[in-house]
């Protein structure tokens, strides 16, 4: 059963940093490009960023990039997501998606004073 | 403003079968698959429909999809109460070098 489990949400001021993980099981983790993918409450789903097998290619969605960073170990079979500069704007479940499989059931950013 | 166009809206009685339209461009669902998602509310989304027509085991097949040039589509036969959620659809847009997702829409069994 493939199983995706995020942690390292939280509240942090504006400003501030914040490192999501994403453990994954039940599949060939470092064989799968990985997906970041976040909802804004009551919002629709918004793309944030992927990354290849090997971690050799990333993008991001413009709204992110230059602050966000994503990467993986595939050793650990687990994805990260290092937020830094984070604004109001950026509150949001935050999930850890395979694209063919499934989703994480998502952590919570919130990002204000 | 989404890069895929749903309706925010569709409905149905318990039985009915339904129809939720996707509609995109060439560097998008003219280009790469589709996949659907369901979300109730509170809840993470799931994976209901990949490539474009492809159920993933225990999505029942009353959930059926397909895709044509630039537009895809989501049906649901046999509704029932059960279905009543957010649905969204997706793809890859070569363009744009990322996931484009639809709105969504909300269906309302009546």
């Amino acid at each position: 059963e493939v199983q995706l489990v995020e942690s390292g949400g939280g509240l942090v001021q504006p400003g501030g940093s914040l490192r999501l993980s994403c453990a994954a099981s039940g599949f060939t983790f470092r064989s799968r490009w990985m997906h970041w993918v976040r909802q804004a409450p009551g919002k629709g789903l918004v793309w944030v960023s992927r990354i290849t097998e090997d971690g050799d290619i990333t993008s991001y969605a413009d709204s992110v990039k230059g602050r966000f960073t994503i990467s993986r170990d595939n050793a650990k079979n687990t994805l990260f997501l290092q937020m830094n500069s984070l604004r109001a704007e950026d509150t949001a479940v935050y999930y850890c998606v395979e694209w063919g499989l499934g989703w994480g059931q998502g952590t919570l950013v919130t990002v204000s004073t | 403003q989404s890069v895929l166009t749903q309706p925010p809206s569709a409905s149905g009685t318990p039985g009915q079968r339904v129809t939720i339209s996707c509609s995109g461009s060439n560097s998008n669902i003219g280009a790469n698959n589709v996949n659907w998602f369901q979300q109730v509310p509170g809840a993470a989304p799931k994976l209901l429909i990949h490539s474009s027509n492809q159920r993933p085991s225990g999505v029942p097949d009353r959930f059926s999809g397909s895709r044509s040039g630039t537009s895809a589509s989501l049906a649901i036969s046999g509704l029932q109460s059960e279905d009543e959620a957010d649905y969204y659809c997706a793809a890859w847009d070569d363009t744009l070098r990322g996931l484009v997702f639809g709105g969504g829409t909300q269906l309302t069994v009546l």
